[in-house]
């Protein structure tokens, strides 16, 4: 089975920018939550969404958002880029039956601002 | 709110040694369940082990054992046997009830093995 996928794997941008990241959970897990680590942190939660529905959201600015397709796949956006939103950004699903506390991290996608 | 705090910022064992790696967690909560996550240089993070605050007995997972000390806020991971392929970012998780995935995690200890 494949795991969670992220798309793009490395992505640069400007300062002011937008830019939308991908994420693919694995398959029949319902979901999806993103995580923002900057270099030398561990991860922090930006939001999680189940079933479409926005059930989560961490310390962040409004210049983040997300969203949930019905197949479950989610995108983060962030506007107005800043110098310090260069970090790796992942993303985890997890299960409802198979084992409800465990989530499933994918690879992530390292952004620079510039 | 729940934090979670790594004092060692980088550890090194030598192979097939023994290594603990330290984790202290402040919540008011009873019920929560903790974890260490482990992040090679490939990037992906990976579940090691988890424990359930309800549980008395420590978790195990074949060479990796944790002393959780619910009292104290306390759950170090011990890494029997180490490894080259341990390698890695270990970092402490917590995360309070179920279906909640606001998950805090330390800032991590860089473990080395060293051959």
């Amino acid at each position: 089975d494949a795991g969670v996928t992220q798309s793009p794997t490395h992505l640069i941008k400007t300062r002011g920018q937008q830019v939308t990241l991908r994420c693919s959970p694995i398959s029949g897990h319902k979901s999806v939550s993103w995580y923002q680590q900057v270099l030398g942190q561990g991860p922090q939660f930006i939001f999680q969404y189940y079933e479409k529905e926005e059930r989560g959201r961490g310390n962040f600015p409004d210049r983040f958002s997300a969203r949930q397709f019905p197949n479950y796949s989610s995108e983060l956006n962030v506007n107005a880029l800043l110098l310090g939103d260069s970090a790796l950004y992942l993303c985890a699903s997890r299960g409802d039956r198979d084992n409800p506390y465990e989530q499933y991290f994918g690879p992530g996608t390292r952004l620079t601002v510039t | 709110a729940q934090t979670v705090t790594q004092s060692q910022p980088e550890m090194s064992v030598q192979e097939a040694e023994t290594v603990t790696l330290s984790c202290t967690y402040d919540t008011s909560e009873n019920n929560y369940y903790l974890f260490w996550y482990k992040q090679p240089p490939s990037r992906q993070m990976i579940l090691v082990i988890r424990q359930e605050a309800y549980k008395q007995q420590n978790a195990t997972e074949n060479r990796f054992s944790v002393n959780f000390q619910k009292a104290a806020k306390s759950f170090s991971l011990k890494i029997s046997d180490s490894q080259l392929g341990d390698t890695a970012m270990y970092f402490c998780a917590f995360m309070k009830g179920y279906n909640n995935n606001d998950m805090r995690f330390g800032a991590g200890t860089r473990l080395t093995v060293k051959p």
